[in-house]
């Protein structure tokens, strides 16, 4: 079976701060890993996902995220918050046989001025 | 382009009436669709998926149903709504390459 955990519920940063909002799977085979991000009252989006190949993604606006086998992590990052980025983040697990996702219980991230 | 469409956007519902969310899908033929429910504070949860035509996955026993009449058309229904069935309902859909695209969801509140 397949589980994703993010830690902590809840990430404040400065604009302009460094975002770090972590990831980990459990998963018996290969995974695909995927960022979503929601905003207030909308649908999720998708920021960007890891199927094989390179490890470091690069996603949209900005943020890019990187598959750890090792640490079976799949953190997002981005180098400089914005106001904008405030939103909820949910990390996703998936089988190469394109099952359903199964999603983390989703990070909050607020940015301060 | 594909695009997803669900509805109602808000939807307030007296406990014990029905209940029925629409969501289509254009663009694309044969796509997986999913229902997943989003309650406050417990991140998303998957309700149903289709792979075709009258082929429903429940993944959660609960008071809702699915239904697939139509290749790019899924329906979730209630006979009967509980309070715990107030949340976000969003639809999505599949094709082959494994990224799960979301529709813009529907707010139900059940009194």
């Amino acid at each position: 079976a397949q589980s994703v955990t993010q830690l902590g519920s809840h990430v404040s940063v400065s604009e302009g701060a460094l975002v770090l909002l972590r990831c980990n799977y459990s998963s018996s085979v290969p995974p695909y890993l995927f960022w979503y991000v929601q905003y207030p009252n909308q649908g999720l989006q998708l920021l960007l996902k890891y199927t094989t190949g390179a490890t470091l993604v690069k996603g949209i606006n900005g943020f890019e995220a990187e598959f750890k086998k090792s640490e079976t992590s799949f953190h997002l990052t981005k180098p400089s918050a914005h106001m904008s980025d405030a939103a909820e983040y949910f990390c996703a697990v998936s089988n190469q046989a394109g099952t359903a996702l199964i999603f983390g219980k989703g990070t909050t991230l607020s940015v301060s001025s | 382009s594909q695009t997803i469409h669900q509805w109602p956007a808000t939807l307030v519902q007296p406990v014990g009436s029905p209940l029925s969310l629409e969501c289509t899908v254009e663009g694309t033929s044969n796509p997986n669709l999913y229902w997943y429910r989003q309650a406050a504070g417990r991140g998303l949860q998957l309700l149903f998926y289709s792979v075709g035509i009258g082929q429903i996955s429940s993944e959660v026993p609960q008071n809702l149903s699915a239904s697939r009449p139509q290749d790019r058309q899924f329906i979730l229904s209630s006979k009967k709504l509980l309070l715990s069935d107030s949340g976000f309902y969003l639809c999505a859909w599949d094709s082959s390459g494994n990224t799960i695209y979301f529709g813009e969801g529907s707010w139900l509140t059940v009194v």
